[in-house]
């Protein structure tokens, strides 16, 4: 069975521009979460979604916005890019959400210049 | 602000030696804990999940869980070189209205001395 998949593997952009990032769950899975990892931290939590809806926000700006579509994927957009967003975004999955084991894509590293 | 805690490493051990990882959490309503591994450029990789108080263990890894302490460990037995990586612990918290977050810290760098 293939796992978590996301797309691009690697993007660069300029300052101002605008990104969205695409993830494909683990098939079964109905919930989705994304993560930012910069150099020598651990992931750092954005969003949460199951069957559509939006289940948690982690401290990111207004900048940063999500959905989950019918097919369980998702994408992840980010507005008007700054040096600082440049990182690598993970994608999650797990069955049903909650406290349940979460299992990541290989990620999308983002460069802004 | 919600923090869990593990010594950045590098934490170095021989051939065949017990690993041993540890971390602490800041939030006693944490109900869920995981053990990442994460070579280096790659993604993190699910090794080990504990729920309750005790150990918990699958292959060559044992987790254990004090909640009363606050604090999770991770054990690899017999350690091979190939276990060299950066260990992440990760703690998920119920913020409310079904809402989950998973927390993580910064990751033990693990190398396993040929």
């Amino acid at each position: 069975d293939a796992g978590v998949t996301q797309s691009p593997t690697h993007l660069i952009k300029t300052r101002g521009q605008h990104v969205t990032l695409r993830c494909s769950p683990i098939s079964g899975h109905k919930s989705v979460s994304w993560y930012q990892q910069v150099l020598g931290q651990g992931p750092q939590f954005i969003f949460q979604y199951y069957e559509k809806e939006e289940r948690g926000r982690g401290n990111f700006p207004d900048r940063f916005s999500a959905r989950q579509f019918p097919n369980y994927s998702s994408e992840l957009n980010v507005n008007a890019l700054l040096l600082g967003d440049s990182a690598l975004y993970l994608c999650a999955s797990s069955l049903l959400g909650g406290n349940q084991p979460q299992h990541f894509g290989d990620g999308t590293r983002l460069s802004i210049l | 602000q919600k923090e869990v805690e593990q010594n950045s490493g590098p934490l170095s051990v021989p051939e065949g030696a017990i690993a041993s990882l540890n971390c602490t959490y800041s939030d006693r309503g944490s109900q869920s804990f995981f053990w990442y591994r994460q070579y280096s450029g790659k993604s993190p990789e699910l090794i080990m999940s504990i729920y309750s108080n005790g150990d918990k263990e699958d292959g060559r890894f044992t987790a254990q869980l004090n909640k009363a302490s606050q604090y999770v460990s991770l054990l690899i037995r017999d350690s091979q070189p190939s276990d060299s990586a950066t260990y992440l612990c990760a703690v998920t918290l119920d913020s409310g209205a079904g809402s989950y977050q998973l927390t993580f810290g910064k990751g033990t760098k693990l190398s396993v001395i040929p």
